[in-house]
């Protein structure tokens, strides 16, 4: 059970718009910057966004972070086929003195 | 460019010590700006925290493993190293190592992994 509550999967045709929900506390998102990895089968996590909404060089501006109280949202737009991955949010928990994640979310392209 | 990259035993017996070492390379590991963090992922799951380590040996990890972590730096050889003792089927995962924007930050640049399997 994660700390952070993320949806297991989302979809949406090419070109659409998905949206992908991390579900936090006031010891975590409500408190900490959230940031979010794609990762892909068999590699590596990449950072995608940081301190809630920035981007790092690199990242096209077709993804996006947002948060709002105890809650973070990463918006994937124009979507791809190259953008099917699974997707982490993380921050930090004050109340357990730990990093965490959510769960992940695969993001399908129908 | 920043490369980070796992080096260790991929097949380990029940109750014994993990030893992992992350090689940074195209960076200092003591430059002031960063902490260097252990993250794990079991197969077919999500992503744990380990713990991370500033340059001067200051570290922090989950104290859901606290007891059997331990985290350790050097400069000179610009590594760092994880110490897993007691490992059990559980301990079965891919360990990733990663630069920490700091101690309570993103992960910005991370190794590629490697899969080290507790096996009878």
């Amino acid at each position: 059970q994660s700390v952070l509550t993320q949806p297991p999967s989302v979809s949406a045709a090419p070109g659409q718009k998905v949206t992908i929900s991390c579900s936090g506390s006031t010891s975590n998102i409500g408190n900490k910057y959230v940031s979010w990895y794609q990762q892909f089968p068999g590699a590596a996590p990449k950072l995608l966004i940081y301190e809630d909404y920035k981007r790092p060089s690199g990242i096209p501006d077709r993804f996006s972070g947002s948060k709002s109280d105890t809650s973070a949202t990463l918006d994937i737009t124009g979507l791809q086929t190259g953008d099917e991955a699974d997707y982490y949010c993380g921050t930090w928990d004050n109340s357990l003195s730990a990093e965490v994640f959510g769960g992940g979310t695969e993001v399908t392209v129908l | 460019q920043l490369q980070l990259r796992e080096s260790g035993p991929g097949l380990m017996q029940p109750s014994e010590t993990l030893s992992l070492t992350c090689t940074v390379s195209g960076g200092s590991i003591s430059d002031s700006r960063y902490y260097w963090g252990w993250i794990r992922q079991p197969p077919g799951k999500g992503l744990d925290w380990i713990g991370n380590i500033y340059y001067d040996g200051r570290t922090y990890s989950n104290l859901s493993l606290k007891s059997r972590v331990r985290i350790s730096v050097d400069t000179s050889k610009n590594q760092f190293s994880l110490r897993l003792t007691s490992v059990t089927a559980a301990d079965t995962a891919v360990y990733y190592c990663a630069r920490q924007a700091g101690h309570y930050d993103y992960h910005d640049y991370w190794g590629q992994g490697i899969l080290v399997t507790v096996s009878s």
